[in-house]
């Protein structure tokens, strides 16, 4: 079965320190990796996606994130964390056959905290 | 373009009331989704249009719930009765393309629904 898992409910980080956000994924077919975000009553924003090619991909708000089929994972990292990256981030896979070609399966979220 | 509209941001209603929660798609967008988001459940997708017509209704929890698209530029997602259990957050998405699992979904502001 399809499924996404981000190991880490929630995360705190000190601002200007770097960040690494875990994603795992099952998946039968080639994986469309997604990372999105959510501020505080908010919709959803796409960060990055990664479909094929070049393995490291680069977003919106300097973050990227790698992609590693040995490993089943796109993990979001960033440099140097500012406040306003506080929110909570969803790691989704995609791009099966049939009628689930409409889903994207979202992972259950990990929510940031910056501290000042 | 204003993004994907969703009305009304807040609804409060009492137990076994009819609740419709309204989304308009971003232009030229032809598939639209419902998304509904719990603390406990995540992000589960509801149900996912194509070109107006409903592909994948497998995540409607029950009979209570129905959606409609009579046209490409609305959509309604209609609950009756409603229980205290339907409490929750509705997000409306849209993409271009026909598959929501390959293309970049666009979130609306969500509906921040209360069922007392």
């Amino acid at each position: 079965a399809q499924s996404v898992t981000q190991p880490d409910i929630h995360i705190t980080v000190s601002e200007g320190a770097s960040l690494e956000l875990r994603c795992n994924y099952s998946y039968g077919a080639t994986p469309y990796l997604f990372w999105y975000v959510q501020s505080p009553g908010q919709g959803l924003q796409l960060l990055l996606k990664y479909f094929s090619g070049d393995t490291l991909v680069q977003g919106i708000k300097g973050f990227e994130a790698e992609f590693k089929r040995s490993q089943s994972s796109f993990n979001l990292r960033k440099p140097s964390v500012h406040w306003s990256d506080a929110a909570e981030y969803f790691c989704a896979v995609g791009g099966g056959y049939g009628g689930s070609q409409g889903n994207l399966i979202f992972g259950k979220g990990t929510k940031l905290s910056v501290k000042p | 373009d204003a993004g994907v509209i969703q009305s009304p941001r807040h609804e409060v209603t009492e137990m076994g009331q009819e609740v419709t929660l309204r989304c308009k798609p971003i232009s030229g967008h032809n598939s639209l989704f419902w998304y509904r988001q719990t603390m406990m459940r995540g992000l589960e997708l509801l149900i996912y249009f194509n070109n107006n017509v409903p592909i994948d209704d497998s995540g409607m929890p029950e009979d209570r719930f129905s959606a409609k698209m009579p046209n490409a530029s609305f959509s309604t997602l209609k609950i009756q009765p409603s229980e205290p259990r339907d409490s929750a957050v509705y997000f409306c998405a849209s993409s271009f393309g026909s598959g929501g699992g390959y293309n970049e979904q666009f979130f609306g502001p969500g509906t921040r629904l209360t069922v007392l």
